[in-house]
């Protein structure tokens, strides 16, 4: 089944105590990328990667990190996590960005910085 | 400037009746991909429905299809014969070139709710 696997789902941790969000694709996907949700903001984009060792960033990458060693894997690493970084995180996929690929999400990862 | 404005935080409808979600866009360009997407109360994101800038028809996939004028730049989900499980957030959402067509650009979502 094509899919996007986020790990873990849900995660309450402490300020400062570094953190990884994994993604994987088996979709073979060029593009991967990663939002937080916040209520009435919508999603906003925090790093996106158009293929291995390409990364870039969105509109809101303070606080966080990425790397695309491997084109299925795309690892989101909060460094030293603090409470605004509480959040709904989805990591989607697509094939390389042409305007009609829709954009496959993650199931979310459900964040709280205490 | 908000890249794509969803004017209603809430929609009520019954079930068995048509309900439209509104969503308008801004862009210069001439090629660019709308979307929306459903989040249930579960949390997933999924992919309901896409238009293209260049589509002269309509986009429809079962009960859901997309009004699209592109001169007043809106893209409005239309719902036909709502049902319960219709009940959820709905994003618009557009990919531009002047992003590379590498993000979404999101609303802020429509809550929907469906009563019987």
């Amino acid at each position: 089944e094509a899919q996007v696997t986020q790990n873990p789902r849900y995660l309450i941790t402490v300020t400062g105590k570094k953190l990884t969000v994994t993604c994987s694709q088996n979709m073979n996907h060029e593009y991967m990328s990663w939002y937080r949700q916040d209520p009435g903001l919508g999603l906003r984009q925090i790093y996106y990667s158009m293929n291995v060792e390409v990364t870039d960033k969105g509109d809101v990458p303070e606080g966080y990190k990425v790397s695309r060693k491997e084109k299925r894997n795309f690892p989101l690493i909060l460094e030293s996590p603090s409470p605004n970084q509480t959040s709904l995180y989805f990591c989607a996929s697509s094939p390389q960005g042409f305007s009609n690929q829709p954009q496959h999400f993650g199931d979310g990862t459900r964040l709280s910085i205490l | 400037a908000q890249k794509i404005t969803q004017t209603q935080p809430g929609m009520f409808v019954q079930e068995k009746e048509a309900v439209t979600l509104d969503c308008t866009y801004d862009t210069s360009d001439q090629s660019y991909g709308l979307f929306w997407y459903k989040q249930p109360s579960s949390g997933e994101m999924i992919f309901l429905i896409y238009q293209g800038s260049y589509d002269e028809q309509n986009a429809t996939e079962g009960r859901y299809s997309l009004n699209f004028q592109k001169a007043r730049k809106s893209a409005n989900l239309v719902i036909s014969a709502s049902q319960l499980g219709d009940s959820a957030m709905y994003f618009c959402a557009m990919r531009e070139p002047n992003t590379g067509f590498q993000k979404l650009v999101f609303g802020t979502g429509t809550r929907l709710l469906v009563s019987p």
